[in-house]
């Protein structure tokens, strides 16, 4: 089955700098990617998102990219604010997978201000 | 709009006591439906995922089990609760396959 494994696990940045986590998944059919954030104690809600017939997507201070040879996607975040600080999570859905998320393993994110 | 209902918030419940947390949709048909535990610090893990009435798959064994018995409805349960059965459990909603997920403002269970 799926498997997606998410880089670093915590990530502190001064403010204004940039942010960048990773991940990785396994079945080469997933063609799906969004990211979320979970504020601590709230739900996970999504920041963007990345279909396999795109590489690149931008919003505002977010972009998402994705390399469907090396089976990669990352997330960046420019020029971070406290309110940035969360975890984040990466998540593939393949239809072979009847489209289920599986979500990597999260990234806490910390901006110093 | 659509909308997800999951309760109760918080759970405090004894080791080896039933368990039974619910979740309904509003303003869709047949949607795809997830279970998810997050211990504390830890990831999402997908517990039970549906795609229609009666259709449950489980992903990893354990001591719960999940029901949907109507379209927009989908229940978490177990019979004896152990310890590690605390967590952050949260239920979510995707309209179809490769789109966004809803998430529930989640439960906090906690087994003592």
């Amino acid at each position: 089955g799926e498997n997606v494994e998410q880089h670093p696990s915590t990530l502190s940045v001064q403010e204004g700098d940039s942010a960048v986590i990773k991940c990785t998944y396994s079945d080469s059919a997933s063609n799906y990617f969004p990211w979320y954030k979970q504020e601590l104690g709230k739900r996970p809600q999504l920041i963007i998102d990345i279909r396999s017939n795109v590489g690149e997507k931008k919003d505002q201070r977010i972009a998402v990219t994705l390399n469907k040879t090396a089976k990669h996607f990352s997330l960046h975040i420019t020029e971070t604010q406290p309110e940035d600080s969360a975890v984040y999570f990466c998540a593939a859905t393949s239809p072979s997978g009847t489209y289920k998320y599986i979500f990597g393993t999260g990234t806490r994110l910390k901006v110093l201000a | 709009s659509q909308t997800i209902h999951q309760w109760p918030a918080t759970l405090v419940q004894p080791v080896g006591s039933p368990l039974s947390l619910e979740c309904t949709v509003e303003g869709t048909s047949n949607p795809n439906l997830y279970w998810y535990r997050q211990a504390a610090g830890r990831g999402l893990q997908l517990l039970f995922y549906s795609v229609g009435i009666g259709q449950i798959s489980s992903e990893v064994p354990q001591n719960l089990s999940a029901s949907r018995p109507q379209d927009r409805q989908f229940i978490l349960s177990s019979k004896k609760l152990l310890l590690s059965d605390s967590g952050f459990y949260l239920c979510a909603w995707q309209l179809t396959g490769g789109t966004e997920a809803f998430f529930g403002q989640g439960t906090r269970l906690t087994v003592v």
